[in-house]
């Protein structure tokens, strides 16, 4: 079943802070874990991809912790900051099949100054 | 990464009619990709299409009511037909690239 569930569904982080976004998923096919960032009125941006054969991949003060044997991957925002608020979007694949992408529900984010 | 253009970026429609939205991409790309995403919610699949082919369509939607063209790598459009309110959405245009799947900026609808 090609399904990708996210938690929370809402996040409130104080500036600085470190939120967590998890996501879950079920195909063992996927191959490709994106995450998005979408701010009002625009198209989701991709911030950070990580492949099944790495467990961890920084990108500026974005970090994405893949867990292949729970079937399991989160983002984090380092230092977050108010201009971070929006809702972020995970999302799962089978890029070597250019399979589409299967999104997860969102979590809206704010960062509080 | 590719540079995904939209028109309109939004619009208010009759109940009733019908809107094409376009999409045009900066390079070539093999598949375009059609989304939904209703108010307050994620992204839904509405088809993927290949230039030279017929549009594949997700469970839920069908050619008769978001029929689409793809005439050659770089062009697409969407068509809404015969809309209500409950087409009221964004539709995202999405390609996938060296550096992962971009979207573009939407066309918010709005059927009245």
């Amino acid at each position: 079943q090609q399904q990708v569930k996210q938690s929370p569904q809402s996040l409130i982080v104080q500036k600085g802070g470190i939120p967590i976004i998890n996501c879950a998923y079920e195909n063992t096919a996927f191959d490709y874990f994106p995450w998005y960032q979408q701010f009002p009125g625009k198209g989701p941006a991709l911030l950070i991809a990580i492949r099944p054969d790495v467990s961890e991949k920084k990108e500026g003060r974005f970090t994405i912790s893949f867990n292949k044997s729970a079937k399991q991957f989160s983002l984090h925002i380092m230092d977050s900051q108010p201009g971070d608020s929006a809702t972020y979007f995970c999302a799962a694949s089978i890029k070597s099949g250019n399979e589409k992408l299967t999104f997860g529900t969102g979590t809206r984010l704010t960062i509080i100054p | 990464s590719a540079v995904i253009s939209q028109k309109p970026s939004r619009d208010i429609c009759q109940r009733g009619t019908s809107l094409t939205i376009q999409c045009q991409v900066d390079s070539q790309v093999t598949m375009m990709f059609w989304y939904r995403q209703q108010p307050g919610q994620s992204l839904t699949l509405i088809a993927t299409a290949n230039q030279g082919s017929e549009a594949t369509y997700e469970s839920g939607f069908v050619i008769d009511k978001f029929p689409i063209s793809r005439p050659n790598l770089t062009f697409s459009t969407l068509t809404v037909s015969n809309m209500s309110p409950e087409d009221s959405s964004i539709y995202l245009c999405s390609v996938d690239t060296t550096y992962g799947y971009t979207f573009g900026s939407g066309t918010r609808l709005t059927v009245v």
